[in-house]
């Protein structure tokens, strides 16, 4: 079945710089791939997704990569706030009429002032 | 719009006692439905996700069962806890048919078995 590996565990950025996430899959069938973010006590929020129709999808300060031959995709957040403080979570599934997403493991991602 | 509810929103059990979540969807029709448990500190694990009333298919062997009497509302239940139970418990919807990959999470039950 599918796994989804997610890199770094944590990450560290100061207020303003850029924060990227790494992920990778296993399963050449899958062609969605969501990204979640969650704050404390709280369920996952969708924040953006890419099919794998494309390579790249952008959305005011967030954007995801895909490379298909590779098998990974990256979430990119730039000019950064307090605000993104919080877990995000990368996942995979194969497009269909009952999607099953595999998540990768999850980055606890904070924000220096 | 969509709404998804749970509770309740924590939960202290003992071990050995029964279990029943409860989770709701509003303003969609045939949901596709899922129950998550998020261990601390961990990812999401898929625990039972089901198309249809009366449809459920287990991911996970588990002492966990799920249920769905009624079209939006989705049912976590255990005859017995154990310590090992406790976690974040997360129930999601989706559009049904091939929409249904966009996932939307509730806010999650708290269990913690004592």
């Amino acid at each position: 079945g599918e796994n989804v590996e997610q890199h770094p565990s944590t990450l560290s950025v100061q207020e303003g710089d850029s924060a990227v996430i790494k992920c990778t899959y296993s399963d050449s069938a899958s062609n969605y791939f969501p990204w979640y973010k969650q704050e404390l006590g709280k369920g996952p929020q969708l924040i953006i997704d890419i099919r794998s129709n494309v390579g790249e999808k952008k959305d005011q300060r967030i954007a995801v990569t895909l490379n298909k031959t590779a098998k990974h995709f990256s979430l990119h957040i730039t000019e950064t706030q307090p605000e993104d403080s919080a877990v995000y979570f990368c996942a995979a599934s194969i497009y269909s009429s009952a999607s099953k997403i595999i998540f990768g493991s999850g980055t606890r991602l904070s924000i220096r002032p | 719009s969509q709404t998804i509810h749970q509770w309740p929103a924590t939960l202290v059990q003992p071990v050995g006692s029964p279990l029943s979540l409860e989770c709701t969807v509003e303003g969609t029709s045939n949901p596709n439905l899922y129950w998550y448990r998020q261990a601390a500190g961990r990812g999401l694990q898929l625990l039972f996700y089901s198309v249809g009333i009366g449809q459920i298919s287990s991911e996970v062997p588990q002492n966990l069962s799920a249920s769905r009497p009624q079209d939006r509302q989705f049912i976590l239940s255990s005859k017995k806890l154990l310590l090992s139970d406790s976690g974040f418990y997360l129930c999601a919807w989706s559009e049904p048919g091939l929409a249904g990959n966009e996932q939307y999470f509730g806010p999650g039950t708290r269990l913690t078995v004592t």
